[in-house]
């Protein structure tokens, strides 16, 4: 099983709708979460962090269930601009490990 | 600027050759890390590093050598015992503290003549 795993997609939805995106982790002590966005053969940017309250970022919303060993990731008024692949990050941290592992990403193509 | 910048932009290896990937940040990082990505899937971690001349392996070390003798500088060698190099390569840094985001380099794509 992979320690982090996403649906792959692709996800094709019209402008101004509204699409989530999942993710699961296999280490319970994973410790920091984060959402990357990655455009075609360019570095990942940081969309956003993911705390345990959930949090919410103009038209993104992210949310953590430790319990579950899950994150969402939830796109609300979707823009021709949001297509990319967003990629699930998880940190494990102790001792001499400090590393993030993500997922293999999912794919949004936003249509007009 | 701080940021970081790996180089060269595109590489190609000839068989049974070794090549060096360059990567450098001027953000007082102490934290750095390669991760090669295939078309298609996520990144995978190859090395990091935590602090100077210290390193430790990730998921697919097997066929790559890293060197941390700076805190700006870690340079990625793959070896020719990596039989499946085509791949594009990305440099990161963070500070160690939990929750520090990653920043990355632009990435390096390295071909197989």
């Amino acid at each position: 099983r992979k320690e982090v795993e996403q649906d792959p997609g692709p996800f094709n939805v019209p402008e101004g709708a509204t699409v989530a995106f999942n993710c699961t982790y296999s280490n319970s002590a994973s410790q920091s979460f984060f959402w990357y966005r990655q455009d075609c053969r360019k570095e990942p940017k940081l969309l956003m962090s993911v705390y345990s309250s959930g949090n919410e970022d103009g038209r993104f919303t992210a949310q953590l269930n430790r319990a579950s060993q899950y994150i969402s990731l939830l796109i609300r008024d979707s823009k021709l601009s949001d297509s990319a692949t967003y990629l699930c990050v998880v940190g494990v941290y102790g001792g001499a490990t400090n590393k993030l592992i993500f997922g293999t990403g999912t794919l949004l193509a936003v249509q007009p | 600027d701080g940021g970081i910048t790996q180089s060269p932009k595109y590489l190609f290896r000839k068989e049974g050759q070794n090549v060096t990937l360059s990567c450098e940040q001027n953000l007082n990082h102490d934290a750095m890390y390669w991760y090669r990505q295939d078309p298609g899937q996520g990144l995978r971690l190859i090395y990091y590093s935590q602090i100077v001349n210290d390193f430790q392996k990730g998921d697919i070390a097997e066929g790559y050598s890293v060197s941390r003798e700076k805190k700006e500088s870690f340079p990625l060698t793959v070896t020719s015992a990596q039989k499946n190099p085509t791949a594009f390569y990305l440099c990161a840094s963070r500070r160690s503290s939990l929750n520090e985001k990653l920043f990355f380099g632009s990435g390096t794509q390295l071909s197989v003549l």
